[in-house]
């Protein structure tokens, strides 16, 4: 099956500068990568996705770019702001019927303001 | 358009119990998918339910089982309950099979 890592497990930053989370996945027929965002006690919200056949995404302050050759995958987060702490997963899915999800550890952001 | 909601939200329980969790997915998903969560394991997938029929197991004991109405909410069921099980149950709804999955809140179990 896919097996999808995550790094860094915890990452700080100072409000207003970047963050970035870095994701490989190994099945080459993954072709769908959400990232979602878990702040405590609720369940994870999507926040961005990419699909293979994109080496590129932005949505505003969120940004996630996709190297499908080298198997790997990031977030981009510009001009943090406390609110942005939480934590962040990736996701990798093969895009076909009744395929799974595979998720990273998760990464815990804290933006210090 | 409502999410996906989970009930209960929390719940206590003994070893050795069984217990029954809640999920209705957004109007018009099909497909509802549950997952554990605890802090050593991440995000572990349970299985995946689409139009009553259950497609897709993780790797988890036939304790854990699951069942989806014609209606699209989904339970899922956890018999002779151990104090591993304590987790975040999350439930997650997409419409289609290429598209975004969504998630509830989760029912968080706590077994003592």
């Amino acid at each position: 099956g896919e097996n999808v890592e995550q790094h860094p497990s915890t990452l700080s930053v100072q409000e207003g500068d970047s963050a970035v989370i870095k994701c490989t996945y190994s099945d080459s027929a993954s072709n769908y990568f959400p990232w979602y965002k878990q702040e405590l006690g609720k369940g994870p919200q999507l926040i961005i996705d990419i699909r293979s056949n994109v080496g590129e995404k932005k949505d505003q302050r969120i940004a996630v770019t996709l190297n499908k050759t080298a198997k790997h995958f990031s977030l981009h987060i510009t001009e943090t702001q406390p609110e942005d702490s939480a934590v962040y997963f990736c996701a990798a899915n093969l895009g076909n019927t009744g395929n799974q999800f595979y998720f990273g550890t998760g990464t815990s952001l804290t933006v210090i303001p | 358009k409502a999410g996906v909601t989970q009930t209960p939200r929390y719940l206590i329980k003994t070893r050795g119990q069984q217990v029954t969790l809640s999920c209705s997915p957004i109007s018009g998903h099909r497909s509802v998918s549950w997952y554990q969560q605890t802090p050593g394991q991440g995000l572990q997938f349970l299985f995946e339910y689409f139009s009553e029929t259950q497609r897709n197991k993780g790797n988890f004991p036939g304790r854990f089982s699951g069942r989806q109405f014609s209606n699209s909410r989904s339970e899922m069921n956890v018999s002779t309950l151990e104090l591993g099980d304590s987790a975040l149950y999350l439930c997650a709804s997409k419409l289609a099979d290429d598209g975004t999955q969504y998630f509830g809140p989760g029912t968080r179990l706590l077994v003592l």
